[in-house]
Parts: structure tokens; sequence; C-alpha cells
């Protein structure tokens, strides 16, 4: 069974404040690492898709970083805004095997950022 | 525009009483997925369909069935909903496997 761990689950911070989430996975028979951001009564929004160690991709104040050797990955947004509220969700894909073509998920970190 | 439909968004069934959750897409993608997730519990994959193929996961309760009967709509069907299986289900598309999936907004299901 994959373990998909993501740390803190909950966080609360002020609007202005920069913050960052973990992900952690098994390293072996990596295929893909996705972030997915949902917000409530929205569909989970692809944020990222990272595929090589060392990667770091960015859209606008949010940025992630890829470790496929020791297993993390890094989210972090820049100046949080209240509408950066949502649940963050990562995903890991596998390369091959039973879980070739699946996403197993982390259980997210819900981020709170209040005006 | 949305592209992965589901309806309906919030669904109340009876113990026991089979419900039928739906998802549609306008994608035209091959891949289509159903996740269930627990409150506080990362999203869990029941079962895909790769075009007509159907892939079931090993731990999927034979109380869940799906059907694909086109491209652009799966449904899912559970025979007699217990408590525990009150939860979100989201459904996914993707073109191919190991791509990018796109999600519906999910159906929240509560089970009376």
């Amino acid at each position: 069974i994959l373990n998909v761990e993501q740390s803190p689950q909950s966080l609360h911070v002020q609007e202005g404040d920069s913050t960052n989430f973990t992900c952690s996975f098994p390293s072996s028979n990596f295929y893909a690492l996705h972030w997915y951001r949902w917000e409530t009564a929205k569909s989970p929004e692809a944020l990222f898709v990272m595929t090589l160690n060392g990667d770091e991709k960015k859209k606008g104040r949010i940025s992630a970083t890829l470790n496929t050797k020791e297993g993390y990955s890094y989210l972090y947004i820049k100046g949080s805004q209240p509408e950066d509220s949502a649940t963050y969700l990562c995903a890991l894909s596998q390369a091959g095997g039973t879980s070739y073509g699946k996403l197993t998920f982390g259980q997210g970190t819900i981020l709170t950022v209040h005006p | 525009d949305a592209m992965v439909i589901q309806n309906p968004r919030y669904q109340v069934t009876q113990f026991g009483k089979p419900v039928t959750l739906s998802c549609s897409q306008t994608l035209n993608h091959n891949v289509m997925y159903w996740y269930q997730q627990k409150s506080s519990q990362a999203p869990k994959l029941l079962f895909h369909y790769y075009d007509k193929d159907f892939n079931n996961e090993a731990d999927t309760p034979d109380n869940f069935q799906s059907r694909r009967p086109n491209t652009s709509f799966c449904f899912l069907d559970i025979r007699s909903p217990g408590l525990g299986d009150a939860a979100m289900y989201l459904c996914a598309t993707s073109r191919d496997l190991q791509l990018e999936q796109y999600f519906g907004p999910g159906t929240r299901l509560t089970v009376t």
C-alpha cells in the first residue's frame, strides 16, 4: 500500500504571510507528483505536475519543489491572500506495477488565510 | 465552462436504498475515474474505465458498481448504501493513463 503523507493537516495564516507545506511519498518507482488546489464547492484544480528530481515550478505566488531521491515535495505560497484558502492535495503516480496510471493522494492540507 | 460535470452535487439516500451518481465530460477523454473521499481522508480510487475496459481496485467493495455507456458518461451505482458509504465522490477524466486528470466538483452523499 502506497503511503502519501501531507503535513500539516491544517494551517491558519494571516493575509500577507508566506507559508509552505509538505508532501512525502515513497521514492521507489516514481513517475510524477501532482499538486491540486481544491476550493470549497469547486473542482480540484491542477497546480503542478512535477517529474524530475530538483524540479521547481512556479505559478504566480505559488511555487513547488521536488526531491525524488528522498521522497518529498514542498509547496510554497508567498504573501497569502484570502482567496488562497483551500485544501491543497498532492498525489503520486508511479512508473509501473499495479499503480500504473493511478493517482495515490495524500489527505490534504487545509489552508485558511485570515484577512 | 465546466468540462467534468457531476450530478447531483448533493445526494441524500436511505440506508439500503440503491443510488446512482452521474458524471459527464466534454473533453472526449479515454479514461474516467471514480474516487471516494471520506472526511479528513485522502481521496481513494474505486475504479476506472479505459474506454470500455473496466478496472476495479482490489479493495473496492462489491456494493460499488460502475457503468460507462458511452465516452461522455460514467455512472457510479451503490447497490445497498451503508452509513459508512457517506462521503464525497469525485469523478475525473484523463486523455490517457499517466496524464493529467481533470476533476468534477464532486457529489456529497449522505446516508440516513
